[in-house]
């Protein structure tokens, strides 16, 4: 079984400029959450998607913006990009009966 | 009331030492608490789990420790390997579909 697959692996961008990470999770794993793990922080939690919901959202501002599709692939999009957004931005997803989370490799956006 | 605190940050260990994790949290709702390791490039991936029913969960070197009444719990790796070296996350969250709340991570190294 493939599994979690994000891209761009990596990625340099510059400030005010916006980015879109994809995200393609396990087959048949209608779950996806999105982290934002940075030195400082350690694991932040962005949202979650469920059957094209957003189920839950952490605490980021309106920059940060997701979506899912039919086929559970899901895509985040970062506006008006600064300094502070470097990070590695990782996609995990779930199964339904189980809490184990499923994670890529991830996205590592640099913002100069 | 949502955080999970970790410590330490890093740790050094001798090859076929024990390594000790811990965490706290200070959410009496949360009742499921996973372990992830997470190597260099790679996404975090599920280690060891435990819920608040149990004291203790054993699955081969890795052993959690459960204290409900004092909202810890810990990680102890036996006859640590320079293999596992990694950073490792505790974390906890509400059911088993709710968002994780992770720890700040602790970069372990294990000298050969």
């Amino acid at each position: 079984k493939a599994g979690v697959t994000q891209t761009p692996r990596y990625l340099i961008k510059t400030r005010g400029q916006q980015v879109t990470l994809s995200c393609s999770p396990i087959s048949g794993h209608r779950s996806v959450s999105w982290y934002q793990q940075t030195p400082g922080q350690g694991l932040q939690f962005l949202f979650e998607y469920f059957s094209e919901t957003q189920r839950n959202k952490g605490n980021f501002p309106g920059r940060f913006s997701g979506r899912q599709f039919s086929n559970s692939r899901s895509e985040m999009n970062v506006s008006t990009l600064e300094l502070g957004d470097s990070a590695l931005y990782l996609c995990a997803s779930k199964p339904l009966i189980t809490g184990e989370l499923f994670f890529g490799e991830g996205s590592r956006l640099t913002v100069l | 009331q949502q955080q999970v605190k970790q410590s330490p940050q890093s740790l050094i260990v001798q090859k076929g030492g024990i390594s000790i994790i811990n965490c706290a949290y200070e959410n009496t709702a949360f009742d499921y608490f996973p372990w992830y390791q997470q190597f260099p490039g790679k996404g975090p991936a599920l280690l060891i789990a435990i819920r608040p029913d149990v004291s203790e969960k054993k699955e081969g070197r890795f052993t959690i420790s459960f204290n409900k009444s004092a909202k810890q719990f810990s990680l102890h790796i036996m006859d640590s390997q320079p293999g596992d070296s990694a950073t490792y996350f505790c974390a906890a969250t509400v059911g088993s579909q709710g968002n994780l709340i992770f720890g700040k991570g602790t970069k372990l190294s294990v000298k050969p």
